[in-house]
């Protein structure tokens, strides 16, 4: 079955307590993306990757990095997570047109 | 970033009732999709639209790709309560350089009462 991976689902953590959140897809697909979702926002994009190694900002990667040493994961590390990056985080990937989202991570940070 | 205006920001309708939902931007669009996410879970794609004046039906949800290419719209008919969820519209421009960027609007919450 398809799956896009994203652990965890429910964080709670501390100002400038560094963070990762995994991302884990088993499409084979070289395109993934992070997306962070808050209400009336709709969803934007933190950061994208084409292929392994390769790696762009979104619209909104302040305070974000990522990285993607490998075709099926895409982590997203909050170095000094701040209460401003209390969100609801999505990882996803295309191999076309459609993405393929994973389940959600909730993240409040304190 | 490309903006895209979606609405209304949230629908009430009574079951059996039909809803229309639209899109708009100042961007040209290469390719329009329809998403809905449901409590809990990440947005799961409805109806993908590839050409301008395009109208595609997925059972119940029509989804036409406007001819100016600037705006799309997602018509529900007869709803049922399990079409309660988040709607969002998004935006693919392909370039040589970024490739499927994907934007989205800001969402469409339905509730549909018995």
């Amino acid at each position: 079955e398809a799956q896009v991976t994203q652990n965890p689902r429910y964080l709670i953590t501390v100002t400038g307590k560094k963070l990762t959140v995994t991302c884990s897809q088993n499409m084979n697909h070289e395109y993934m993306s992070w997306y962070r979702q808050d209400p009336g926002l709709g969803l934007r994009q933190i950061y994208y990757s084409m292929n392994v190694e390769v790696t762009d900002k979104g619209d909104v990667p302040e305070g974000y990095k990522v990285s993607r040493k490998e075709k099926r994961n895409f982590p997203l590390i909050l170095e000094s997570p701040s209460p401003n990056q209390t969100s609801l985080y999505f990882c996803a990937t295309s191999g076309g047109v459609g993405y393929t989202f994973g389940s959600g991570t909730r993240l409040t940070v304190v | 970033g490309q903006q895209l205006n979606q609405s209304p920001q949230s629908m009430f309708i009574q079951e059996g009732e039909d809803v229309s939902m639209n899109c708009t931007s100042s961007s040209i669009f290469n390719t329009w999709l329809w998403y809905k996410q449901e409590p809990g879970e990440g947005p799961v794609l409805l109806i993908a639209l590839y050409k301008a004046g395009e109208l595609t039906s997925n059972g119940r949800l029509t989804a036409q790709f406007g001819i100016t290419r600037k705006d799309s719209f997602l018509n529900i008919s007869a709803s049922i309560p399990s079409d309660v969820g988040i709607y969002f519209c998004a935006g693919i421009i392909i370039s040589s350089g970024s490739a499927r960027q994907l934007t989205f609007g800001s969402g469409t919450q339905l509730t549909v009462l018995p």
